[in-house]
């Protein structure tokens, strides 16, 4: 079972709408965790990180966090073409490390 | 937010030859750099990290004798692809970490052509 999984997507949505995006872990003692939105060629950028059960909200961005389910997911409201890339789910399993999943593709059609 | 410097973004060499990538740390101290490897519609797959003055830690599976890692300041972290052979060609991609994993902060990234 892989650490971090994630679908690979694609999702299509259309401008305006929300997109869902979801992960799951395997390490139940996982402590922290991140949402970084990639673009073809370019690096990662974090959106957001969540330590806590419960919802954290910044701007058009939502990330959940359910450690019982061992589930988290981040929301994009009011979707727009700029938001098409790839979303990485990363999880701190200590260490000092990050495992990330391999990314869902989001495509938001104008 | 803090900014990592790697270079070169591209290179392309020839078979055998050995290749250095710089990943620089500019308006902070970095005491851990990661670098990572990523191929085509795959993830991130961390390679190894890396300890200012110290011998880095290779994840299962990365050969530390063909990804040479020296982290020689706080500022500075080179990883040398020795004798790169064409499966060597991928995205590379550092990242440094300003005290906490919530800060940390990724290269631009350089893509290994190995012809």
């Amino acid at each position: 079972q892989k650490e971090v999984e994630q679908n690979s997507g694609p999702l299509s949505v259309p401008e305006g709408a929300i997109a869902s995006l979801n992960c799951t872990y395997s390490d139940r003692g996982s402590q922290s965790f991140f949402w970084y939105r990639q673009y073809s060629g370019k690096s990662p950028e974090l959106i957001m990180f969540i330590y806590s059960n419960g919802d954290k909200e910044d701007g058009r961005f939502t990330a959940q966090l359910n450690k019982a389910s061992q589930y988290v997911s981040l929301l994009i409201r009011d979707s727009q073409p700029s938001d098409s890339a790839t979303y990485l789910c990363a999880v701190n399993t200590g260490f000092q490390k990050l495992v990330f999943g391999t990314g869902t593709r989001l495509l938001v059609s104008p | 937010g803090a900014v990592v410097s790697q270079h070169p973004s591209w290179v392309i060499c020839k078979s055998g030859t050995s290749v250095k990538i710089e990943c620089r740390s500019l308006d902070f101290q970095a005491t851990t750099m990661f670098w990572y490897r990523q191929f085509p519609k795959q993830s991130l797959m961390l390679m190894a990290t890396s300890n200012e003055g110290s011998k880095a830690t290779y994840e299962q599976g990365v050969e530390k004798d063909k990804f040479l890692i020296n982290h020689a300041s706080l500022t500075l972290s080179t990883l040398t692809v020795t004798s790169a052979h064409p499966e060597d060609s991928s995205f590379y991609i550092c990242s440094a970490e300003q005290g906490a994993a919530e800060k940390l902060f990724f290269g631009s990234g350089t893509q290994l052509s190995v012809l």
